[in-house]
C-alpha cells in the first residue's frame, strides 16, 4: 500500500514568511509524529498525535511552531515568522495504534530559510 | 533534546567486510530500532528490536537489544555498495506509540 507522503518536497522561503508543510500518513495508521533533522544529525522530535487525544507538543521549539491534525488523518505542521535556523528537514511518521509503535517515515520537506 | 550516543560516526570499509555499529544511553529503553536512511528520502525501518537480550537478523543485518536496555548495536555482514547511507539508531522509552530518541548517525561508505 501507499506509504507516508508529504509535500512539497522543497520549499524556499523568505525569513520572517509563514510556511505550511503537509503529511499524508499511512491509510489506518493514527498515530502521526513530526520530526526535524538538521544537517549533519538525528532527528529531533517535534510533536505526535495519537487518536483524539491531545497532542503531545513538548518537542516545539518555540511558540512560532505549530501543527494540527484534521480528521485523524492529515496533518500541517506550519512555522510563523521563520528563521533562517528553522533550515532543515523536517519528517513525518506514522505508526499503528494498536501495534508495537514501530514507526514509518515519508521523504521529509526540505525547508530553507534565506 | 536527549540524542543517543551512536558510534563510529563514519566508515570507510572494502565490498565484503563485516560493519558493526553501536548505540548507548544513560538511560533505560524498552525499544530499540534501527533505521538506514539514502541522501534525499526519509529513514527506513530495518530492524525492531522489543526484549532485553533479544538477537534479531533482516537477511545480512543482525542487531542486539542489549541486556542493561541501554545499548544496542547493529551487524552488516558482507557488505555490497548498496549498504551505503547514514544508519541511525532509536529508541523508545515506552512499549507503543511513542516519540523516539534517535542517535546522530553512522555514515557508512562502501568501497567496491
Amino acid at each position: 500500500g501507499a506509504g507516508v507522503s508529504q509535500s512539497p518536497s522543497n520549499k524556499v522561503t523568505e525569513k520572517g514568511k509563514d510556511v505550511e508543510l503537509r503529511c499524508d500518513p499511512i491509510s489506518g495508521h493514527t498515530a502521526l509524529y513530526w520530526y526535524r533533522q538538521s544537517l549533519g544529525q538525528g532527528l529531533e522530535f517535534l510533536i505526535y498525535f495519537q487518536g483524539n487525544s491531545a497532542p503531545d507538543k513538548s518537542g516545539l521549539p518555540s511558540d512560532r511552531f505549530s501543527a494540527e491534525r484534521t480528521g485523524g488523518s492529515v496533518s500541517t505542521l506550519t512555522i510563523q515568522r521563520t528563521q533562517q535556523e528553522d533550515s532543515a528537514v523536517y519528517l513525518c511518521a506514522s505508526s499503528l495504534v494498536a501495534g508495537m509503535g514501530e514507526q514509518y517515515f515519508g521523504p521529509g520537506t526540505r525547508l530553507t530559510v534565506t | 533534546g536527549q540524542q543517543l550516543n551512536q558510534s563510529p560516526q563514519s566508515m570507510f570499509i572494502q565490498e565484503g567486510e563485516d560493519v558493526s555499529m553501536n548505540c548507548t544511553s544513560s538511560s533505560i529503553f524498552n525499544t530499540w530500532l534501527w533505521y538506514k536512511q539514502d541522501p534525499g528520502e526519509g529513514p527506513v525501518l530495518l530492524i525492531a528490536l522489543y526484549k532485553a537480550g533479544e538477537l534479531t537478523s533482516n537477511g545480512r543485518l543482525t542487531a542486539q537489544f542489549g541486556i542493561t536496555r541501554k545499548d544496542s548495536f547493529l551487524n552488516i555482514s558482507a557488505s555490497i555498495p548498496s549498504d551505503v547511507g547514514i544508519y541511525f539508531c532509536a529508541g523508545q522509552r515506552n512499549s507503543g506509540n511513542t516519540p523516539l530518541v534517535f542517535g546522530k548517525g553512522t555514515r557508512l561508505s562502501v568501497i567496491a
